[in-house]
């Protein structure tokens, strides 16, 4: 069974804290990617890589960094967290850029 | 500018009851549509995905329709069970976009009520 496996399901932190946010695939997949999802917004797309080493920036990059240093894992970095980062975050890998995109279950941080 | 509406922004039936629900998009060009289903905490899973040629399309009780020239799917869910509590988001893809070409719906919240 294919899996997208998120590290923490619930995290609280403080503004000004580092996060990381950590995501594994076990699919082989190229393509990986880092959605927020917030009530009324929907799914936004804050990065997403087709390579190892490789980003791109989504809709929504400000605040965040990310780090793809092998080739199942993606990680998403928040510098410096502030309470407008608290959110649903959600990790989704597929096989091409177009493909069915495999989700995790999700990170939900809140950042007091 | 791409854009994916969907209606009804939430929906509450009873068990048993069918329901529709409604996608309009302005991607161009378009490649596919896919129906993600939402449990609440869970990540989105895929139900189906609707390309140009198909108009219809069956997953168990659900069933997808897809109309290019109005831009428009709506999925039907029939004899619905508690089990079918959930957000709803419809994605849309357009050719050549890569991962920048993938316009989400903000999705329908449907309960089911016993």
């Amino acid at each position: 069974d294919v899996k997208v496996t998120q590290s923490s399901r619930y995290l609280v932190k403080r503004t000004g804290e580092k996060v990381f946010l950590e995501c594994v695939q076990d699919m082989d997949h190229e393509n990986m990617f880092w959605y927020r999802q917030d009530p009324g917004l929907g799914l936004r797309l804050i990065y997403f890589s087709y390579d190892v080493k490789m980003k791109e920036k989504g809709d929504i990059p400000e605040g965040y960094s990310v780090s793809r240093e092998k080739k199942e894992r993606f990680s998403l970095i928040l510098e410096s967290a502030s309470t407008n980062q608290t959110s649903m975050y959600l990790c989704a890998s597929s096989l091409s850029p177009e493909g069915e995109l495999f989700f995790g279950e999700g990170s939900r941080l809140t950042v007091l | 500018k791409n854009q994916v509406e969907q209606s009804p922004q939430s929906l509450i039936i009873l068990e048993g009851k069918n329901c529709t629900l409604q996608c309009n998009y302005t991607v161009s060009p378009f490649s596919n549509l896919r129906w993600y289903k939402q449990d609440t905490g869970r990540g989105p899973v895929s139900l189906t995905i609707m390309t140009f040629s198909e108009n219809t399309k069956s997953n168990g009780r659900y069933t997808a329709t897809l109309d290019a020239d109005t831009k428009q799917s709506s999925l039907h869910i029939t004899a619905s069970q508690l089990s079918d509590s959930a957000s709803y988001i419809c994605v849309v893809s357009n050719l050549g976009g890569g991962a920048d070409g993938l316009t989400f719906g903000k999705g329908t919240h449907l309960i089911i009520q016993p």
